[in-house]
């Protein structure tokens, strides 16, 4: 079946710093990618959508200038969280359109933690 | 713009029980497709089972059916013979416009 590995699984970074995040669709080519951030207890809220070769698509809400997406190719997409805040320690998870008819497949999630 | 609605926050069977979470939603779309996923506590989210909206017949996938009200809008996953390791968080989404949009959410929770 349809594998999205994501990279790191946890992370610890200082405030400040800058956090990147991978994710690969490893036996399909994801035209789409999206990011997904999840806080405790709550649902999924999307963040961005992006296609390869083309600039990511933010939702409403979301700073473009501190989540820096980038999908340069069809089978891996990233994540940079800029100069990290506690207020963005949450859990990001990425999905990928491909794999099969209208799939969508997840990557197993990263949990941030801004100290 | 696309909403799903989950109105059980929480939901409770005993082993071997039937239990049925609820999904509505709302979409100005003909085409699309209704999943429910679950989020075991590692977090990866599982595909359950899937609905394409232009079909009458409800989907089944072993212990776990739906119930699809096209007109209604709504979207019931029943889960029969529950099982302790069907206990999660369980999430209806609707990918009208390419994109999956998820509703609050449904902890499951199974009692031995």
């Amino acid at each position: 079946g349809a594998v999205v590995s994501q990279h790191p699984s946890r992370v610890i970074c200082k405030s400040g710093t800058s956090v990147k995040i991978e994710c690969r669709s490893l036996d399909f080519q994801a035209t789409t990618m999206f990011w997904y951030r999840q806080f405790p207890k709550q649902s999924l809220m999307l963040m961005a959508t992006s296609n390869e070769g083309s600039k990511a698509t933010y939702e409403q809400g979301v700073e473009k200038d501190k989540f820096l997406i980038n999908h340069a190719s069809l089978t891996l997409s990233t994540l940079t969280v800029t100069s990290a805040h506690p207020e963005d320690s949450s859990f990001y998870i990425c999905s990928a359109r491909g794999g099969g008819s209208y799939g969508y497949t997840f990557g197993s999630g990263t949990r941030l933690t801004v100290v | 713009a696309q909403t799903v609605t989950q109105s059980q926050p929480e939901m409770s069977v005993q082993e071997a029980e039937t239990v049925t979470l609820s999904c509505t939603y709302d979409t100005s779309e003909s085409d699309y497709y209704l999943f429910w996923y679950k989020q075991p506590p590692s977090r990866q989210m599982i595909l359950v089972i899937r609905q394409e909206a232009y079909k009458q017949q409800n989907a089944t996938e072993n212990r776990f059916s739906v119930n699809f009200q096209k007109a209604a809008k709504s979207f019931s996953l029943k889960i029969s013979d529950s099982q302790l390791g069907d206990a999660a968080m369980y999430f209806c989404s609707n990918n009208a416009g390419n994109m999956l949009t998820f509703g609050g959410g449904t902890r499951l929770m199974v009692k031995p």
